[in-house]
């Protein structure tokens, strides 16, 4: 099993432009987690959802957007990009048969100029 | 709301000198306490889930306790490669959420 994956790892945006982080996980875990990091501080919860075609806002949704169209796949995407979203995003999915256990991936290092 | 304050920011151990870290939380029907182990540039890593007061976990050279308003992971004899950030998180009741504290950065000179 490779994971949790996630593209790109690094990445630097003009302000007001767009994109989408991309997280894959191929555990068949059905809860999925977007976390942002910024420096020295713990994880923040951006968004979550529970099962394909099922997604809720956690505690810092402005200016993301999310799908999950399938299992595997939760992507993020930023519209208008701004020096605030500056951070590292960080994508998780639970075994929720194994004492909740969150699996993170290896994060997306996002600057915004 | 939940929250989690994690204490000290930054420890600063010499290799053999044991210590812990502290987990306050509030949280309205705790659900369980997690504790994650975060490298640079690197994703956190699971290391202990606790559910109720009283429960100890172990790995290594780390163990973890709980209380009803604070959780200790406790360091015995570190290394330098036991250097990292330490998180805490606690999920309440209802959807299958955490809610972090800002970490505790350990320093482990050899």
């Amino acid at each position: 099993n490779a994971g949790v994956t996630q593209t790109p790892k690094f990445r630097i945006l003009k302000i007001g432009q767009s994109m989408t982080l991309q997280c894959t996980q191929d555990m068949n875990h059905n809860y999925m987690y977007w976390y942002r990091q910024d420096p020295g501080m713990g994880l923040k919860l951006i968004y979550y959802s529970v099962g394909a075609g099922i997604t809720d806002k956690g505690e810092v949704p402005n200016g993301y957007n999310v799908s999950r169209s399938t299992t595997e796949d939760f992507p993020l995407r930023l519209e208008l990009a701004a020096p605030s979203q500056t951070s590292v995003y960080f994508c998780a999915s639970i075994d929720s048969s194994q004492h909740n256990e969150q699996f993170f991936g290896p994060g997306t290092r996002l600057t915004v100029l | 709301e939940d929250q989690v304050t994690q204490s000290p920011e930054a420890l600063r151990l010499q290799e053999g000198e044991s210590s812990s870290l502290n987990c306050s939380y509030t949280v309205s029907g705790l659900r369980g306490l997690f504790w994650y182990r975060q490298d640079p540039g690197k994703g956190p890593e699971f290391l202990f889930t606790l559910y109720s007061a009283g429960e100890e976990k172990e790995k290594e050279r780390l163990k973890a306790t709980l209380t009803k308003k604070e959780s200790f992971l406790h360091i015995t004899a570190p290394k330098p490669e036991d250097s990292a950030t330490y998180l805490c998180a606690v999920q309440g009741p209802g959807a299958q959420k955490l809610v972090f504290g800002q970490g505790t950065r350990l320093t482990i000179n050899p």
